[in-house]
């Protein structure tokens, strides 16, 4: 079973910070989700990658394959960003997700 | 479209009742996906569906959770007698595979007390 592990578990940022989090994961992947949970509980998926570097806005995601290990970056980051960040991976049929705890993130003004 | 609709968004039972969760996929997507999410455990997945057929039940708990997809635009998540570690918020999931996409869209969740 693939163990995701996702850092930091608690961020607290002032608003226009640079902010990372980090999800490692221990056996071999196709693909690589990251959702964000706002506090209403709704989940919206944010990015899939299977490799390299992937953008919206001011989010940026990347993937080392061979280091087993993703970040989500926000670029000055905002109030409204605060959320839960889960990163989630997936197997051979990618269907099956694995989860990571989530990181909650809580950006002041 | 109106996205993955989940009802109730509330449910509050007593130990021992049948609780049953409804799912309605975004049309036109041919995987349906039941989530349960829990403070200590995090998110995972209870069962998933192609073109209505059950394809991996592994997460499923125990016998007492039953999930069923009668068409491609209803599933339910039963679970009977419920108890109250099965209070949790439980998201239904579709997809689009045939785009190659594998985004899965992901209901409002939800909220089930079991007293």
């Amino acid at each position: 079973k693939n163990e995701v592990e996702q850092s930091p578990q608690n961020l607290t940022a002032q608003e226009g910070e640079f902010i990372t989090i980090n999800c490692s994961y221990s056996v071999g992947i196709s693909a690589l989700h990251w959702l964000q949970q706002h506090p209403g509980g709704g989940i919206v998926s944010l990015f899939m990658l299977s490799s390299g570097k992937k953008k919206h806005g001011r989010l940026i995601a990347t993937i080392n394959i061979q280091e087993k290990h993703s970040s989500l970056h926000i670029t000055a980051s905002h109030p409204r960003d605060s959320a839960v960040y889960i990163c989630a991976v997936g197997g051979g049929s990618n269907y099956k997700l694995t989860f990571g705890k989530g990181t909650l993130l809580t950006v002041n003004p | 479209d109106a996205g993955v609709i989940q009802s109730p968004r509330h449910e509050v039972t007593e130990m021992g009742q049948e609780v049953t969760l409804r799912c309605k996929p975004i049309s036109g997507h041919d995987y349906l996906f039941w989530y349960r999410q829990t403070m200590m455990r995090g998110l995972e997945l209870l069962i998933y569906f192609n073109n209505n057929v059950p394809i991996d039940d592994s997460g499923m708990p125990e016998d007492r959770f039953s999930a069923k997809m009668p068409n491609a635009s209803f599933s339910t998540l039963k679970i009977q007698p419920s108890e109250p570690r099965d209070s949790a918020v439980y998201f239904c999931a579709s997809s689009d595979r045939r785009g190659a996409k594998n985004i899965q869209y992901f209901g409002a969740g939800t909220r089930l007390s079991v007293l």
